[in-house]
């Protein structure tokens, strides 16, 4: 089983600066890589796909990179709707694995 | 509107059986592959089991293998998970998802708003 590691578990980021979160795969995924957003009480919903293609309706300001065994997630500029918590997941390899999530809080 | 609506979740006893449904909308249901996610309470997302388009294919998790089957009716648009042999540990709200593409291997684009299913004496 490919084991996703997120860093760091709680992110603390002030409105309008820019958050970086990290995703790192125990073995390769290519670009099997997805990012979601879920906000408390809510569905999780699909930001970024192979790595680094933001999904339908996702703003500009969340961008993917990275391919292989590192990956990240940035937030260009965090607005209050962003503050939520953030899971990355490898659909690479079976059985597919999330990571634990790195929850995004206001500063 | 593209749109899943899970149901059946509630109260069972361990080592009793539910069956939850996923009722598609809005898309080509036979040219997806669909899966199965469960989020334990306060805990994060763990994938539970996915089935290809026309339901040849199906994988799950080693947490359920044995115990859960997951299977589709095109003709109805529906998904299904038979759970059986419940435990405690099941407990969680039980999300269907599309895979964005008919290929097993993508993101989980459409999410259904989930069902709580709960084990407990």
């Amino acid at each position: 089983e490919i084991v996703m590691t997120q860093s760091p578990a709680t992110l603390s980021v002030s409105p309008g600066e820019r958050a970086t979160l990290s995703c790192r795969a125990s073995q390769s995924v290519s670009s099997n890589l997805a990012w979601y957003q879920q906000k408390p009480g809510q569905t999780p919903r699909l930001l970024i796909y192979g790595a680094s293609t933001r999904a339908t309706g996702i703003p500009a300001r969340f961008s993917g990179s990275g391919s292989g065994t590192e990956f990240s997630l940035t937030i260009s500029s965090l607005q209050s709707e962003d503050f939520a918590v953030y899971y990355c997941q490898q659909y690479n390899t079976w059985p597919y694995t999330f990571g634990q999530g790195t929850k995004l809080e206001i500063k | 509107e593209v749109q899943l609506v899970d149901s059946g979740g509630g109260l069972v006893k361990p080592g009793g059986s539910l069956r939850l449904s996923c009722a598609a909308s809005g898309f080509t249901f036979r040219s997806y592959s669909m899966n199965w996610v469960r989020q334990a309470p306060g805990k994060g997302l763990e994938w539970v089991s996915s089935i290809s388009s026309g339901g040849s294919y199906v994988y799950s998790s080693d947490s359920v293998k044995g115990r859960f089957t997951i299977s589709r009716n095109n003709a109805k648009n529906s998904l299904y998970l038979q759970m059986n042999s419940l435990r405690a540990e099941d407990t969680a709200v039980y999300y269907c998802a599309r895979s964005g593409s008919g290929d097993p291997h993508d993101a989980f684009d459409i999410w259904g708003q989930g069902t709580m299913v709960t084990v407990s004496s």
